[in-house]
């Protein structure tokens, strides 16, 4: 059964900093990963995918992401985090098509410092 | 578009009683995801639709909890009786279906349950 592991509960940065959240899937074929985010009091909003081809894939709001089948990861990254960036991070592999089944990770919360 | 619609956004309930939450998905999309979000268990996937079917429903903790989709437009998760330890945020979201499988979903602001 397919599964996703966030390492880290929480994390702390310095606004101007790089970023880079850990994600690790387990799924036995080629897998459907997404990044998500969640302000405060709000659903979660969708930050990127990755399905096939390139394995380095471009979101919204400067993050990115790269795929590593090798070592079944999902890593998001951010050059320069900025203070609203402060939010938790879910990271989620998902399976079938149709009636899609989407598993999320536990989240890592982000706090940025100024 | 108005993206998807929750309410109440907010519900406070004594234990015992019934409580309903709603839901109205992005018109056209043909799946629907309700999910519980706490700080102990994080995100759960209690039941989600397709085509207004119930396809998996194998999260619903218990009896106690129930789930609809009567149309493609609405959806409801009822809950009787409520108890306190189903306080939590319940998310409900929608997506198209997409040919590659790779769904995005789409999240409502959620509705805040308080079972005292």
């Amino acid at each position: 059964a397919q599964s996703v592991t966030q390492p880290d509960i929480h994390i702390t940065v310095s606004e101007g900093a790089s970023l880079e959240l850990r994600c690790n899937y387990s799924y036995g074929a080629t897998p459907y990963l997404f990044w998500y985010v969640q302000s405060p009091g709000q659903g979660l909003q969708l930050l990127l995918k990755y399905f096939s081809g390139d394995t380095l894939v471009q979101g919204i709001k400067g993050f990115e992401a790269e795929f590593k089948r090798s070592q079944s990861s999902f890593n998001l990254r951010k050059p320069s985090v900025h203070w609203s960036d402060a939010a938790e991070y879910f990271c989620a592999v998902g399976a079938g098509t149709g009636g899609f089944k989407t598993i999320f990770g536990a989240g890592t919360r982000l706090f940025v410092k100024a | 578009d108005a993206g998807v619609i929750q309410s109440p956004r907010h519900e406070v309930t004594e234990m015992g009683q019934e409580v309903t939450l709603r839901c109205k998905p992005i018109s056209g999309h043909n799946s629907l995801f309700w999910y519980r979000q706490t700080m102990m268990r994080g995100l759960e996937l209690l039941i989600y639709f397709n085509n207004n079917v119930p396809i998996d429903d194998s999260g619903m903790p218990e009896d106690r909890f129930s789930a609809k989709m009567p149309n493609a437009s609405f959806s409801t998760l009822k809950i009787q009786p409520s108890e306190p330890r189903d306080s939590a945020v319940y998310f409900c979201a929608s997506s198209p279906d997409s040919p590659s499988g790779a769904d995005t979903q789409y999240f409502g602001p959620g509705t805040r349950l308080t079972v005292l």
